[in-house]
C-alpha cells in the first residue's frame, strides 16, 4: 500500500488532455513539494515534474503540474501515442523522515 | 553529461547480504549541493525509496528496512554503495540509483539504468 494515492489506470485519446491525480495527507503532499516522473516500458524513471509545477529542460509544455492543499495532478494536454508510459507523484514525508511514492498510473492512449 | 551505473549480482540466495554499487560520472560526489540515492521497484510494482547520502556524509535510510541497509561513497571512486542483509525472495526487485540535490531529497535526476536482482534459492 503506497502512501500517495493514484488511480491505476487512465487512458484518453490522441489530442484529448487527461489528468492524474495524486492524493497524500499533511506530512506529505500537504507540506512539501510534489515531484511526477514519467516510466516508458522497460526503462528507468524520467523526471517529468519538480518542485509541485516545474518542467525540466527538455519536457515538452504539454505537461504541467498542479497541486492544493493534500492533493496534486499531472495534466498531459494534446495527448500523444510516445505519453503511453506509467507516471508516479512522490514527495517528501516529514512523519517518515523520507520521500514517498504513489503506486503508479498506466496510462493509456486509445 | 550526468550518469550513473548500478553494478551488483543478479542471483542471491535468500539470507545473504546484498551489495550493490553506484557508479556515477559528470558530477563528484564531493559536491555539497548534490547526493545520490537507491531506489527500488518490485516487478509490476511502486517504486520505494531506500536510502540517500551526501557528501559530508550525510545519511538517510527507509524507516521500514533501516536495519537492513548501510550506504556509504568512495569519493575517489565516485562510486555509493549500498549493502542490504538479511535477503527474502520478497526483495526481488530493479534496484535504481539516482542523483539528488541537497535540501530537495526528492529530485531524483538522472537515474541509472537499474540493474534486476531475483532473491532465490
Amino acid at each position: 500500500q503506497s502512501v500517495l494515492t493514484q488511480p491505476p489506470s487512465a487512458s484518453g485519446t490522441p489530442g484529448q488532455r487527461v489528468t492524474i491525480s495524486c492524493s497524500g495527507s499533511s506530512s506529505n503532499i500537504g507540506s512539501n513539494y510534489v515531484y511526477w516522473y514519467q516510466q516508458l516500458p522497460g526503462t528507468a524513471p524520467k523526471l517529468l515534474i519538480y518542485r509541485n509545477n516545474q518542467r525540466p529542460s527538455g519536457v515538452p509544455d504539454r505537461f504541467s503540474g498542479s497541486k492544493s492543499g493534500t492533493s496534486a495532478s499531472l495534466a498531459i494536454s494534446g495527448l500523444r501515442s510516445e505519453d503511453e508510459s506509467d507516471y508516479y507523484c512522490a514527495a517528501w514525508d516529514d512523519g517518515l523522515s523520507g520521500p514517498v511514492f504513489g503506486g503508479g498510473t498506466k496510462l493509456t492512449v486509445l | 553529461q550526468v550518469t550513473l551505473k548500478e553494478s551488483g549480482p543478479v542471483l542471491v540466495k535468500p539470507t545473504e547480504t546484498l551489495t550493490l554499487t553506484c557508479t556515477v560520472s559528470g558530477f563528484s560526489l564531493s559536491n555539497a549541493r548534490m547526493g545520490v540515492s537507491w531506489v527500488r521497484q518490485p516487478p509490476g510494482k511502486a517504486l520505494e525509496w531506500l536510502a540517500h547520502i551526501f557528501s559530508n556524509d550525510e545519511k538517510s535510510y527507509s524507516t521500514s528496512l533501516k536495519s537492513r541497509l548501510t550506504i556509504s561513497k568512495d569519493t575517489s571512486k565516485s562510486q555509493v554503495v549500498l549493502t542490504m542483509t538479511n535477503m527474502d525472495p520478497v526483495d526481488t526487485a530493479t534496484y535504481y540509483c539516482a542523483r539528488i540535490r541537497f535540501l530537495d531529497f526528492v529530485w531524483f535526476d538522472p537515474w541509472g539504468q537499474g540493474t534486476l536482482v531475483t532473491v532465490s534459492s
